[in-house]
């Protein structure tokens, strides 16, 4: 079946640290990756997604390389600030079917200034 | 500008008794989803419409129904609240398949 597990947090960094926010897959084919951040009391809303194989996602920063080879999909960012502290989800939709999302569980993360 | 609007923000209904959600879009998006977000864990897809195309999970409970009235107006309807069903309840929409969802703020359910 399809899943993707994230890694669990909390995640506490100083500002202007290096994040990582690791996520693995499993589905058949090539499924669209995609990573969601949520700020305190709002929704879900869409930081940035790949495609296909090799496709590098940005976002304010936020970089993820969509890995074929590891199923991969690892969040980046070479220097957080305070306001990224949210909760990030990475999620796929398998290949040819746009309206199945599969989430993963969240990953909390804070920045101290 | 509000797009995807969900009210209540906080419903507290009694343990049996009825309630219902309500999620309103102002971005005239095809499609709509209802997700359950218990604490701590994944959004979980109980049901979504494609138009007034409605698609059940196979696994969402008889105990939850949905209603689309109009492209604008999703419900979610829980005929006998338990305890279990005390969550987070998150609407979305998606301009039609292969395009980004995009989230209401959720309604938290209390379920007494």
């Amino acid at each position: 079946g399809n899943s993707v597990t994230q890694m669990e947090g909390p995640v506490t960094l100083s500002e202007e640290a290096f994040l990582t926010i690791n996520c693995t897959y499993t589905a058949t084919g090539y499924p669209s990756l995609f990573w969601y951040v949520q700020y305190p009391g709002e929704g879900l809303q869409l930081l940035l997604k790949a495609t296909k194989a090799d496709d590098k996602g940005s976002n304010k920063g936020f970089e993820a390389t969509y890995r074929k080879e590891t199923t991969s999909f690892h969040l980046e960012k070479g220097s957080v600030q305070v306001s990224d502290s949210a909760v990030y989800f990475c999620a796929l939709t398998p290949e040819n079917t746009g309206n199945q999302f599969y989430f993963g569980t969240g990953t909390s993360l804070t920045v101290i200034p | 500008d509000a797009m995807v609007i969900q009210n209540p923000r906080y419903q507290v209904t009694q343990f049996g008794k009825p309630v219902t959600l309500s999620c309103s879009q102002t971005l005239n998006h095809n499609v709509m989803y209802w997700y359950q977000q218990k604490s701590s864990q994944a959004p979980k897809l109980l049901f979504h419409y494609y138009d007034k195309d409605f698609n059940n999970e196979a696994d969402t409970p008889d105990n939850f129904q949905s209603r689309r009235p109009n492209t604008s107006f999703c419900f979610l309807d829980i005929r006998s609240p338990g305890l279990g069903d005390a969550a987070m309840y998150l609407c979305a929409t998606q301009r039609g398949l292969d395009y980004e969802q995009y989230f209401g703020p959720g309604t938290r359910l209390t379920v007494t």
